[in-house]
């Protein structure tokens, strides 16, 4: 079946404007991941949901930053009043449950000026 | 909270030659290790993992190893082809009262010289 999708592909806004990111998982898995990755940079991750529920929110780097997910499928990582310092890469990924192969989006390309 | 440390940074081996890259955790709950392969300008992809209860696992050209007593899991890559230059990415993942965290290296950018 389809595989992990996000959207948008890329986002240009500036600072201080809201963005909100969409991950669709593949059909049927349960987690669901987000991560955030710099330029040449590795994974720094966010949050995670099992079903509709974010047991751990800790990795989120500041209140600016939500994250939920509806109907154990669609998740939106939303960012209030970006920085500059928001500009990366956020990936998504799913797996069919806990400590499954995570399968990655092609990921959000944010760039905040 | 976990720490998970990847070496080297960087790798360069001649085609044909056989890649070795580390990572140590320091969560002993940890027991899932997967690898990731992240080609320039595309998403990670898993190219073999390891469970706890298991001490090596190979597929074809590549292997990974895990010693849990000193807490550390290495990829093995033979015969190496200009294809497999790429960043990888190791990570721990600890399972606790059906919480889970994952705690991704810093990442090796190996480059295989044709």
């Amino acid at each position: 079946g389809a595989g992990v999708s996000q959207s948008p592909s890329n986002k240009v806004t500036e600072k201080g404007k809201d963005v909100e990111l969409r991950c669709d998982p593949i059909s049927g898995h349960t987690a669901l991941y987000w991560y955030r990755q710099s330029l040449g940079q590795g994974l720094e991750f966010l949050i995670y949901f099992q079903g509709n529920s974010a047991p751990d929110k800790s990795g989120l780097p500041s209140d600016r930053f939500s994250a939920e997910r509806t109907g154990g499928s669609v998740s939106t990582l939303t960012i209030q009043r970006t920085q500059q310092e928001d500009s990366a890469v956020y990936l998504c990924a799913s797996s069919l449950g806990l400590a499954g192969t995570q399968y990655f989006g092609p990921g959000t390309r944010l760039l905040v000026l | 909270g976990e720490n998970v440390e990847q070496h080297p940074s960087t790798l360069s081996v001649q085609e044909g030659d056989s890649a070795v890259i580390k990572c140590t955790y320091s969560d002993s709950a940890s027991n899932y290790f997967p690898w990731y392969k992240q080609e320039l300008g595309k998403r990670p992809q898993l190219i073999i993992d390891i469970r706890s209860n298991v001490g090596e696992k190979k597929d074809q050209r590549i292997a990974v190893t895990l010693n849990k007593t000193a807490k550390h899991f290495s990829l093995h890559i033979t015969e190496t082809q200009p294809e497999d230059s790429a960043v990888y990415f190791c990570a721990a993942t600890a399972f606790s009262g059906g919480y889970q965290k994952v705690t991704f290296g810093t990442g090796t950018k190996l480059q295989v010289i044709p």
